[in-house]
């Protein structure tokens, strides 16, 4: 079956960057693309960003295209998302998800991600 | 491309939720649902407007027409209570992935 498995929870300080790993099973890794989204406490889901595993090539919303990279190891089926410049706002869960058509039809269980000093 | 749902819906054990997802002319738009409980990660329950994920009750139904795309679930039950999240995918904005606000849904 279709499983996302993300890394754990981290702690980090305002200005650094954190980055967060999914690891995919259960099909083709470079058949699907897979896309972040996060959730603050309190706030709704918003997408960050995207990459497609066969091209190589990414997008991302505005508000994170400055601070947000995405890569990729297909060796390992893994895909990651680096966010650098922390603040307190970027505080919340990150999911990665797996495009399928326009939805996301499969999710990782959620990275939450503490930004404190 | 902006989604407006309600931030609450109420509603008792039995009877029917209507979560609404409102935006210019999103009858002509595939609409996706999600439900997302804490801890948990999000699951779509509607996608394409009406078509149910295996696994998913014939309870969740959905409809989109106009202005407005509705998500209902009939027979609510205590473990339907949850924030659900309307979808579309809009190619000519910046941000093309659009969700709504979300709803809560609380079970009386």
């Amino acid at each position: 079956q279709v499983q996302l498995v993300q890394s754990g929870a981290e702690v980090k300080k305002p200005g650094v960057s954190v980055k967060v790993s999914c690891k995919i099973s259960g099909y083709i890794f470079i058949n699907y693309e897979i896309h972040w989204v996060r959730r603050a406490a309190g706030q709704g889901l918003e997408w960050m960003g995207g990459m497609n595993p066969a091209r190589g090539n990414t997008v991302a919303t505005q508000k994170f295209q400055d601070r947000v990279t995405l890569t990729q190891d297909t060796s390992m089926s893994t895909a990651y998302m680096e966010l650098s410049s922390l603040t307190s706002e970027d505080t919340a869960v990150y999911y990665c998800a797996r495009k399928g058509g326009t939805l996301f039809d499969f999710w990782g269980q959620g990275s939450l991600v503490m930004v404190s000093s | 491309y902006v989604l407006t749902q309600p931030p609450s819906v109420s509603v008792a054990p039995g009877e029917t939720a209507k979560i609404t997802c409102g935006a210019n002319n999103i009858g002509t738009k595939g609409v996706h649902w999600y439900q997302h409980k804490p801890g948990q990660a999000p699951v779509v329950v509607i996608f394409y407007i009406s078509d149910r994920p295996s696994g998913i009750p014939e309870r969740f139904s959905g409809s989109n027409s106009g202005n407005t795309a509705t998500l209902t679930i009939s027979s609510v039950e205590a473990g339907d209570e949850a924030d659900y999240f309307c979808q579309v995918w809009d190619r000519s904005a910046d941000n093309p992935w659009v969700f709504g606000g979300g709803t809560k849904l609380t079970v009386l």
